[in-house]
Parts: structure tokens; sequence; C-alpha cells
């Protein structure tokens, strides 16, 4: 299963752009990309998923280069109810019989 | 549609006894998956039950068992607890068993073992 590489933390504030980075290096052909967010002390939630070049809906952008070795989630004009951690998951579309791997994500901090 | 309740929201149980966490799926999911996350570390898959029939686990030894019923519910359990199994449990639930369809995940039960 192909492991994923993420920064611990990240700062922001309020109105700016978030793009934050996984990296992928052993991705596999059928392996989809896909982001979580998580609040403190709930569930994590689907926020993208993706297979290659762009994905965009009204939460995120998803950027997949065409090595897909990497790819890129964009948070367009941040608020503070952004302030959670992200999760980069690299694997079959919905898991391999509902094993998600979840990393330690991202935590984004976004300030006023 | 409802989304995925799980019950209790907190327990606090003692080394070595038992307990059981509750999940109820999101209306149409036949599929329940089940994570433990320790704080401060990502969610660390448990195992899946799909039709009421397990068809994966995670690397978690045999005191952790679950059951499915034919309403799609689940339940978790696990005996001998200890001190280390203090965790948040979360319940997720899908269409299908291969969770193409996506994973809605409830919002946990937060135990603690003393």
């Amino acid at each position: 299963l192909a492991k994923t590489t993420q920064p611990i933390s990240m700062d922001s504030y309020e109105g700016q752009e978030v793009n934050i980075t996984c990296s992928h290096n052993n991705i596999a052909t059928n392996d989809y990309i896909t982001w979580y967010q998580q609040f403190p002390s709930q569930g994590p939630r689907f926020i993208i998923q993706g297979y290659k070049t762009k994905v965009t809906n009204e939460v995120a952008s998803l950027f997949i280069p065409a090595d897909r070795k990497s790819s890129t989630l964009s948070l367009p004009r941040v608020s503070l109810s952004d302030t959670a951690v992200y999760y980069c998951l690299v694997g079959l579309r919905g898991g391999s019989q509902g094993n998600l791997i979840f990393g330690k994500g991202t935590k984004l901090s976004v300030k006023p | 549609e409802t989304g995925v309740t799980q019950s209790p929201t907190h327990l606090i149980k003692t080394r070595g006894q038992q307990v059981t966490l509750r999940c109820s799926s999101q209306s149409g999911h036949n599929t329940v998956s089940w994570y433990q996350q320790a704080l401060g570390q990502g969610p660390q898959f448990i195992f899946q039950y799909y039709r009421e029939e397990e068809n994966g686990r995670g690397n978690f030894p045999p005191r952790f068992s679950g059951l499915q019923f034919p309403n799609y519910s689940s339940e978790l359990n696990v005996n001998a607890l200890e001190l280390d199994d203090s965790a948040l449990y979360l319940c997720a639930s899908s269409r299908g068993g291969t969770g193409n369809y996506g994973y809605t995940f409830g919002s946990g039960t937060r135990l603690t073992v003393v």
C-alpha cells in the first residue's frame, strides 16, 4: 500500500488560500488520492478524491501532476472553521476491503 | 437521510473489563468499518463487515471482535481491556463492500481505560 508524507502542521490567516502537498512516490496504477478533514472529537469527513490532473468541488481543488507522485489540496479563502486535521490517503478507490490507510495528517490552524 | 450514529459517546472502563460499542449505519449503507484513533494519530483500521460477514481485518488482536446485524448496524467488542486501548473508536459506513461510493464516519466513542 502506498505510503504518504505530508507536513505535520501549517498556519494560515483567514481569507488566504491554503495548499497542502502530499507525497506518494510509490503510488500504484489503480490507486486514487483522497483527502479527508477531521475536527476534534469528530470522525473524518470526505473532502475530495481524484486520479489525475485536477478535480474541483464546492469545497476544494485537488491538483495531481502527470507522474502522480504527489498531490496538492487547495482550500480557497480559508476561514477559522477550516481549522482541522487534513489527511491524504492513497489506495484503491474505496480502500482494500474498507482499509483506508490514514497517516498522521496535517494540522491546519487558521488565525484571524 | 440520517448519518452514522455511535453510542455511547464517552465511556470509562477498568483494565481487564470488556466493552461493547455500537454503531448505526447511514440509511442505505450495508457496509460498516471500525477504526481506532489514538490521541494525535490518524485512524487505524480494525475490521469491516459486509452483509453480516467480516471481509477485512487490520492488525488488531482477536480480543477485538465485531458483529453486524440484519439492519446493518454493528457492534465492536473488546475483551480484556488494556490501558493502550484508550482511544476514539470510529465507525464508518458505505454502500457495497468496496467503499467505492464513499465512507461516512460517525463522531466516535471516546473510550478511557483506567
